[in-house]
């Protein structure tokens, strides 16, 4: 496809369950971005992926969120011992080579609910 | 921490209204887009400004870049229904390893009614 797409697209799930989300980026991007963004808010930045590495994982909020990029393609997101907390759009984005003022291309977002 | 307040979190205005929406921080950042979102999708890229200063228009949309670089601005001129979205600010950082990393502003929920 010639735009950024992730799966699922909804996923609910109960507390304490993993769950695993796939991003697909467009092909030819080097750069990764994994955001997190609540209900009509702004987006928190997770991790950078350049390549298979990741310089940045400032952003993960736990020991409980991981993620690996394969190929220098496609990423997954994963969350263990998922809490209610965790509720949100997890949203994955792409770029051509990693510049900061390179246009990020996202996809459409996971929808995670955790009852 | 770089952080970017953008102002205001909602908006409600009627068709052919004007516009200006905020986006400020206390950190100095290499460039700023705004993106716009639409329910269901992910945030699309509007503008990218790089340069203290920096005027762009995109159509009825002028953005602007502050001299120092730590602010922005968006304006609409007559606001429409189809402008209606989330309007995101997002600054870059340049260097280390913040090197293509975006912080974002809270959004800016704009609604045009007609």
């Amino acid at each position: 496809g010639a735009g950024v797409s992730q799966s699922p697209s909804n996923k609910v799930t109960e507390k304490g369950k993993d769950v695993e989300l796939r991003c697909d980026p467009i092909s030819g991007h080097t750069a990764l971005y994994w955001y997190r963004q609540s209900l009509g808010q702004g987006l928190e930045f997770l991790i950078y992926f350049q390549g298979n590495s990741a310089p940045d994982k400032s952003g993960l909020p736990s020991d409980r969120f991981s993620a690996e990029r394969t190929g220098g393609s496609v990423s997954t997101l994963t969350i263990q011992r998922t809490q209610q907390e965790d509720s949100a759009v997890y949203l994955c984005a792409s770029s051509l080579g990693g510049l900061e003022r390179e246009t990020q291309y996202f996809g459409p977002g996971t929808r995670l609910l955790v009852l | 921490t770089q952080l970017l307040e953008q102002s205001p979190q909602f908006l409600s205005i009627q068709e052919g209204e004007n516009l200006t929406v905020y986006c400020n921080s206390s950190s100095v950042f290499s460039s700023l887009q705004w993106y716009r979102q639409e329910p269901g999708e992910g945030p699309v890229l509007l503008v990218t400004v790089v340069t203290g200063g920096e005027v762009k228009k995109l159509k009825r949309l002028t953005f602007q870049f502050g001299d120092a670089r730590k602010d922005s601005s968006l304006h609409i001129t007559a606001a429409q229904p189809g402008d209606t979205g989330l309007y995101l600010c997002a600054g870059g950082y340049a260097g280390g390893t913040s090197y293509g990393k975006l912080t974002f502003g809270q959004g800016t929920i704009l609604t045009v009614h007609p």
